[in-house]
């Protein structure tokens, strides 16, 4: 059973617009949630995290909001830029365990 | 350029064949992670090692074998693996286990292993 799930496969947006990557979680323990980003052939590279105290955390162009009664976040990346296309993996974790739960990725590309 | 390094970066190999994956951290970190990646699957933790000390086997089998002589260095050894382990295998850190912004998992560029 996936915990968290990321239900688009891919994405494609115009350079300038928003870009608007989902992620649903199912277990209502998880109060920590992260968002990494993955070029081919390199490893995921954190990008930010939002603890559930919060409702929202915005880092330049990056913006991870939460809705815990939905039990969804989003990530928005405004304005997209070329170099943006990449894949996305939302992740969740509960406090007390280090186990991060990863979603199987949203491939963003940027269209210039 | 990334903190997290990781040796080789593809590897081929036989199901009778032993072979080692090498990560090392330049973080200054005190834990370290194997995960492995599937096609079209999740990152699956395999092993968490926090000071050196193993803290979690997430149910992998035998034929991988973690070792951690330091709080820098992480190895996954390899032996008569299935080519259903053909995977990517990623290494992370962080500067402690746990949860929150101190916990954040940094990872490196991944071995992608293929078993023949």
């Amino acid at each position: 059973d996936q915990q968290v799930k990321q239900n688009s496969p891919s994405l494609s947006v115009q350079e300038g617009r928003i870009s608007i990557l989902n992620c649903d979680y199912t277990n209502s323990m998880f109060d920590y949630f992260l968002w990494y980003k993955k070029y081919p052939a390199e490893g995921p590279t954190f990008l930010i995290s939002i603890s559930s105290i919060k409702d929202k955390n915005e880092d330049g162009r990056f913006t991870v909001f939460l809705n815990k009664s939905a039990k969804h976040l989003s990530l928005h990346i405004v304005p997209s830029q070329p170099g943006d296309s990449a894949v996305y993996f939302c992740a969740a974790s509960a406090s007390g365990t280090y186990k991060y739960i990863f979603g199987t990725g949203t491939r963003l590309k940027v269209l210039a | 350029e990334t903190g997290v390094t990781q040796t080789p970066r593809h590897l081929v190999m036989g199901m009778t064949n032993k072979k080692s994956l090498k990560c090392e951290q330049h973080l200054g970190h005190n834990a370290m992670y194997w995960y492995k990646q599937s096609a079209k699957k999740p990152l699956e933790l395999m092993f968490v090692y926090n000071f050196k000390e193993q803290t979690e086997n997430n149910s992998v089998p035998s034929r991988f074998s973690p070792e951690c002589p330091n709080s820098s260095h992480l190895f996954l050894h390899l032996h008569t693996l299935q080519p259903e382990d053909s995977a990517l295998y990623l290494c992370a850190s962080s500067l402690s286990v746990g949860t929150g912004s101190e916990e954040t998992q940094y990872f490196g560029p991944g071995t992608r292993l293929l078993v023949l």
